[in-house]
């Protein structure tokens, strides 16, 4: 596509619920990355896919955070059992590769009530 | 792990002026972004600048990697530049953006 897409824009779950988010990135970019933003701060790396392979997943906060890429495309973040702290921004980003420049979708803003 | 401050932290100005945003870095890099994170949210890229300066139009970004530090500067602000400012560092053999800690810019008529 022309852009990195994400959906849904908006999500209010209650805690204890999961949820999915969806990221479709530039159609020509094998690399694909997920950053969380909590209000008032900069994005900060969770993870990020090479085709299907996840190489890093470093940045996940915990085991109820999970990610893939089954097809080297679309990709999916999703959190299992919220918690309110899981409120926050989740952008997306896409790039040729490594030290390549990325380029960040409109985020899903979470709110966990 | 790296530290990526930004300053100033907060910005007013008038419509018509001057700027210059400072991104310091705590080790060396090889690469690095600026962003424009609009009132709406959206990260608009600015700049993809290792080292070296580039010009976009009323804005230019410098790095100077070896000093460990770049510089956006934004002339003639208009309102419509108003915003977050954020400078990332590319980290983890390049797999990652490091964002630093952003400069709220305003600008009034």
């Amino acid at each position: 596509g022309a852009g990195v897409s994400q959906s849904p824009r908006y999500k209010v779950t209650k805690r204890g619920q999961d949820v999915t988010l969806r990221c479709d990135p530039i159609s020509s970019h094998a690399t694909l990355y997920w950053y969380q933003q909590a209000l008032g701060q900069g994005p900060e790396f969770l993870t990020y896919f090479n085709y299907e392979a996840q190489p890093d997943k470093s940045g996940l906060p915990s085991d109820r955070f999970s990610a893939e890429r089954p097809e080297g495309s679309i990709s999916t973040l999703t959190i299992q059992r919220t918690e309110q702290r899981d409120s926050a921004m989740y952008r997306c980003a896409s790039s040729f590769g490594r030290n390549n420049e990325q380029f960040f979708g409109p985020g899903t803003r979470l709110t966990v009530l | 792990g790296i530290q990526v401050e930004q300053s100033p932290p907060d910005l007013i100005l008038q419509e018509g002026a001057n700027s210059t945003l400072r991104c310091n870095f705590s080790d060396s890099v090889n690469n690095l972004q600026w962003f424009h994170q609009n009132p709406w949210g959206q990260l608009i890229n600015l700049f993809y600048i290792p080292s070296g300066t580039k010009q976009n139009g009323r804005l230019s970004a410098t790095t100077v990697a070896t000093e460990r530090y770049s510089l956006l500067y934004i002339s003639s602000s208009q309102t419509t530049d108003s915003g977050v400012y954020f400078c990332a560092v590319f980290t983890g053999g390049g797999n990652k953006l490091t964002f630093g800690t952003g400069t709220q810019l305003k600008v009034e008529l």
